[in-house]
């Protein structure tokens, strides 16, 4: 049971090249979510997914997309990466069928730089 | 509008020492307050939940808090901290009628030997 799991672990990007961070987890979870993290600012919601085939933008969904590929599987892309994305990028998976109550499962992260 | 406040950025303790980080939380209902720590280069782990009943909530690895409605608080207890106790440590919210958290911006503790 590997929990969530996140690829890659650390990528650099220039401004302007796309990429996707993949995130899976193995708990039959319903929700699914996209943290980024950011010095002094916590952790902000970038998009969810109440259960598969739903997405909702969260706080700062500008400049991503999501894929809820399967119950598994939530993806995240960058179109055009910019310098302002560079962050540490959390997925998480909540249980029961999601609401605040939930506890929230996340995965080790992606750290991605941009040029 | 709902919000998180952490207002220690970083707290040092010596090992052994008792330690409480702070918590207040903006919210219009009965709140939904969580804790979770986050180890250097891992994702973030719960300490503990809380959402009705007893104020005073136990959680992992010797962690308690205690809800303070009168006070809008929730802050984090350990009577003994051990080295290994050494994160970052974060509050969060849980948003009524939504799937969303608001997480607090963090405390960053350091343990002395």
């Amino acid at each position: 049971n590997a929990g969530v799991t996140q690829t890659p672990k650390f990528q650099v990007l220039k401004t302007g090249q796309s990429m996707t961070l993949q995130c899976a987890q193995d708990m039959n979870h319903n929700s699914m979510y996209w943290y980024r993290q950011d010095p002094g600012m916590g952790l902000r919601l970038i998009y969810y997914s109440a259960s598969e085939g739903t997405t909702d933008k969260g706080e700062v969904p500008n400049g991503y997309n999501v894929s809820r590929l399967n119950k598994r599987e939530f993806s995240l892309r960058l179109e055009s990466a910019a310098p302002s994305q560079t962050s540490v990028y959390f997925c998480a998976s909540s249980d029961l069928a999601g609401g605040p109550l939930d506890t929230q499962y996340f995965g080790p992260g992606t750290r991605l730089t941009v040029l | 509008a709902q919000s998180v406040t952490q207002p220690d950025i970083h707290i040092t303790v010596s090992e052994g020492a008792s330690l409480e980080l702070r918590c207040n939380y903006s919210y219009g209902a009965t709140p939904y307050l969580f804790w979770y720590v986050q180890s250097p280069g891992q994702g973030l782990q719960l300490l503990l939940k809380y959402f009705s009943g007893d104020t005073l909530v136990q959680g992992i690895k010797g962690f308690e808090a205690e809800f303070k409605r009168s006070q809008s608080s929730f802050n984090l207890r350990k009577p003994s901290v051990h080295w290994s106790d050494a994160a970052e440590y974060f509050c969060a919210v849980g948003a009524a009628g939504t799937y969303k958290y608001i997480f607090g911006t963090g405390t960053r503790l350091k343990v002395l030997a």
